[in-house]
């Protein structure tokens, strides 16, 4: 049972473009929503997480919306850059540092000059 | 502040051999867990340790144990190795409250 479900799986954006790749949430016990940069050959690295208590959280330029009701929440990459071209993974957990994460099966940005 | 290490990076083995990768917590970090990511795919919790005792399994057989350390390094077990084991195995550490950091992982082959 795929609890999260995460689409686009590929995404072409120009530069300077906005990126935005959506997930879904099965588990309503998920109170831990991160989501995750992972370049080849590299282990996931955490980009921003949000909790369900607020709608949305901006860092530099990426933001994660959140819709509890919905249970669904995306993630916003503005003036996307070269540079961000890697393969991005949602996740949901009941919580923090002692949770398993559930990913979803990633979307890979390429942003082309 | 050293990161999550694992080792070693790529491993060959052979179908029925058993495999042991290791992994080297964040300092501070008390709390680690493995992954298995097959290719294209998100990754896959297999298990997680908390002072040395295993409190989360995921929906992975027996074959696959851990054991974690004092010094809260770990170690992933794989017995009887199968084709569908070829997988990036990653760790990831944290602390109790705390995000997950995660190791670049050990890209196992099984021929």
């Amino acid at each position: 049972q795929q609890q999260v479900k995460q689409s686009p799986q590929s995404l072409i954006v120009q530069k300077g473009g906005i990126s935005i790749i959506n997930c879904a949430y099965e588990n309503t016990a998920f109170d831990y929503f991160p989501w995750y940069q992972q370049f080849p050959g590299k282990g996931p690295a955490l980009l921003i997480a949000i909790r369900p208590d607020v709608s949305e959280k901006k860092e530099g330029r990426f933001t994660i919306s959140f819709n509890k009701s919905a249970k669904q929440f995306s993630l916003h990459i503005m003036d996307s850059q070269p540079g961000d071209s890697a393969t991005y993974f949602c996740a949901g957990s009941p919580g923090t540092g002692s949770y398993q994460l559930t990913f979803g099966k990633g979307t890979k940005l390429s942003v082309i000059p | 502040e050293t990161g999550v290490t694992q080792s070693p990076t790529h491993l060959i083995k052979t179908r029925g051999q058993q495999v042991t990768l290791r992994c080297s917590s964040q300092s501070g970090h008390n709390t680690v867990s493995w992954y298995q990511q097959a290719l294209g795919q998100g990754p896959q919790f297999i298990f997680q340790y908390y002072r040395e005792e295993e409190n989360g399994r995921g929906n992975f057989p027996p074959r696959f144990s851990g054991l974690q350390f004092p010094n809260y390094s770990s170690e992933l077990n794989v017995n009887a190795l199968e084709l569908d084991d070829s997988a990036l195995y990653l760790c990831a550490s944290s602390r109790t409250g705390d995000g997950y950091t995660f190791g670049s992982g050990t890209r196992l082959t099984v021929v």
